[in-house]
């Protein structure tokens, strides 16, 4: 079984301030992490993903996530975040191969963390 | 590229009646899910297919819930009846294919309220 866990459920921030949206998760086998991103009245977007190879992870709006296996986190940054920011964040981790020797992709979802940034 | 289509958009229904929710993925998406999302949590799958057969269906409330994809394209899913912590956004997703390497891709999600 996997579990995600988003510790802050709102951040507040001004714009041009550093952010970070921390992530744990605990699972009995490898995973894939996944951040999400849903802006107002839109729909869930990936933001960035970290699947393999180097353990920093960038989209292409700035943000970055590093995989830390020994802490088990995969927290999210931004130097300098826009007022354009302001969305709900998920973290969801996806197993690699199940106790089956298979994998579905089944997400799992942490809480959500509202980043609001302020003019 | 056409993105994931669900209606209706939002649906407001009493307890124990009965509600149905339509999704069609991306064209050529072999695997499609249904996720429930309660006011103030992440997001829960209820239910995977491949194609059009089941391949997760473990945390779907099968007394209540049933969930279909004839044809291996569009997807519906049904709560009969409905209770009020049916409360939520049903949103439904594909990707290429099964696999946590394949991304996959939201629609806009139906918001169910049940008064």
């Amino acid at each position: 079984a996997q579990s995600v866990t988003q510790l802050d459920s709102q951040v507040p921030v001004f714009e041009e301030a550093p952010v970070e949206l921390r992530c744990n998760y605990s699972s009995s086998v490898s995973v894939y992490l996944f951040w999400y991103v849903q802006y107002p009245n839109q729909g869930l977007q990936l933001l960035l993903k970290y699947l393999s190879g180097s353990t920093l992870v960038e989209s292409i709006n700035g943000f970055e996530a590093e995989f830390n296996k020994s802490q088990t986190s995969f927290h999210l940054r931004k130097p300098s975040v826009h007022i354009s920011d302001t969305a709900e964040y998920f973290c969801a981790v996806s197993d690699r191969l199940n106790a089956g020797g298979t994998s579905y992709g089944k997400l799992t979802f942490g809480q959500g963390t509202i980043l609001t940034v302020h003019p | 590229e056409a993105g994931v289509a669900q209606s209706p958009r939002y649906k407001i229904i009493e307890k124990r009646q009965s509600v149905a929710f339509w999704c069609n993925p991306i064209s050529g998406h072999a695997t499609l899910y249904w996720y429930q999302q309660i006011l103030g949590q992440g997001p829960k799958l209820l239910i995977q297919f491949q194609n059009n057969g089941v391949v997760d269906d473990s945390q779907l409330p099968k007394d209540r819930f049933s969930a279909e994809r004839l044809k291996g394209v569009d997807s519906t899913l049904k709560i009969q009846p409905a209770k009020l912590e049916d409360s939520a956004v049903y949103l439904c997703a594909s990707s290429l294919a099964s696999g946590g390497v394949n991304e996959q891709f939201f629609g806009p999600g139906t918001r169910l309220t049940v008064l």
